[in-house]
């Protein structure tokens, strides 16, 4: 079974900062990653994603995450924070093998930024 | 608009009615999931599909759901006699292929139930 955890429900940061979003996941088998953001009222985006080679994963809008498989570990970067930034975020896993199509989503990451 | 389209968005209903969610999958898209999603969680999955075929159901509720992806038309997400729980947006994705990540999801349907 897999699982996903996310710290930090509700992460606030100002226009311009670096935005920081952590995610850390349970698999027992080499899994595949990506978060996704959600704007109100809306479905889910995917923003990047890891499968297998290339550890730092260049997404859309400038974010990146890195795969530590040490630290079971995914977490989202942007160096600059902007106001369109403001959404939830989710943080995904699913098995690299079979039921590679059967995601586990964390409980999300709700973003504010700050003028 | 070529995204994955989900209808109705919002669906009222009360106690003990019958609930059908709809999803329309990408073009070209042949792979269809639903997922539910309850108030500050993160998305569950319920079922994957193929055209004609439920390939795995291990996240439906054993009862009262039904899923079903036809050779013509959209995917049906059905929920008979609704209880208060069942309350949550629904959304629906799709992918190529079940090897040709990601999944694109739709805008979602909220189900309220009265």
């Amino acid at each position: 079974a897999q699982s996903v955890t996310q710290l930090g429900s509700h992460v606030s940061v100002s226009e311009g900062a670096l935005v920081l979003l952590r995610c850390n996941y349970s698999s027992s088998v080499p899994p595949y990653l990506f978060w996704y953001v959600q704007y109100p009222n809306q479905g889910l985006q995917l923003l990047l994603k890891y499968t297998t080679g290339a550890t730092l994963v260049k997404g859309i809008n400038g974010f990146e995450a890195e795969f530590k498989k040490s630290e079971t570990s995914f977490h989202l970067t942007k160096p600059s924070a902007h106001m369109s930034d403001a959404a939830e975020y989710f943080c995904a896993v699913s098995d690299g093998g079979g039921s590679n199509y059967k995601l586990t989503f964390g409980k999300g990451t709700l973003l504010t930024v700050n003028p | 608009n070529a995204g994955v389209m989900q209808n109705p968005r919002h669906l009222v209903r009360r106690r003990g009615q019958e609930a059908r969610l709809r999803c329309s999958p990408m073009k070209g898209h042949s792979h269809v999931y639903w997922y539910r999603q309850l108030p500050e969680e993160g998305l569950k999955f319920m079922v994957y599909l193929q055209k004609e075929n439920i390939i795995d159901e291990s996240g439906m509720p054993k009862e009262r759901f039904s899923a079903e992806f036809p050779k013509e038309g959209p995917s049906i997400l059905r929920i008979q006699q609704v209880v208060r729980g069942d309350s949550a947006a629904y959304f629906c994705a799709s992918s190529g292929d079940r090897n040709n990540q990601p999944q694109h999801f739709g805008d979602g349907t909220r189900l309220s139930i009265l």
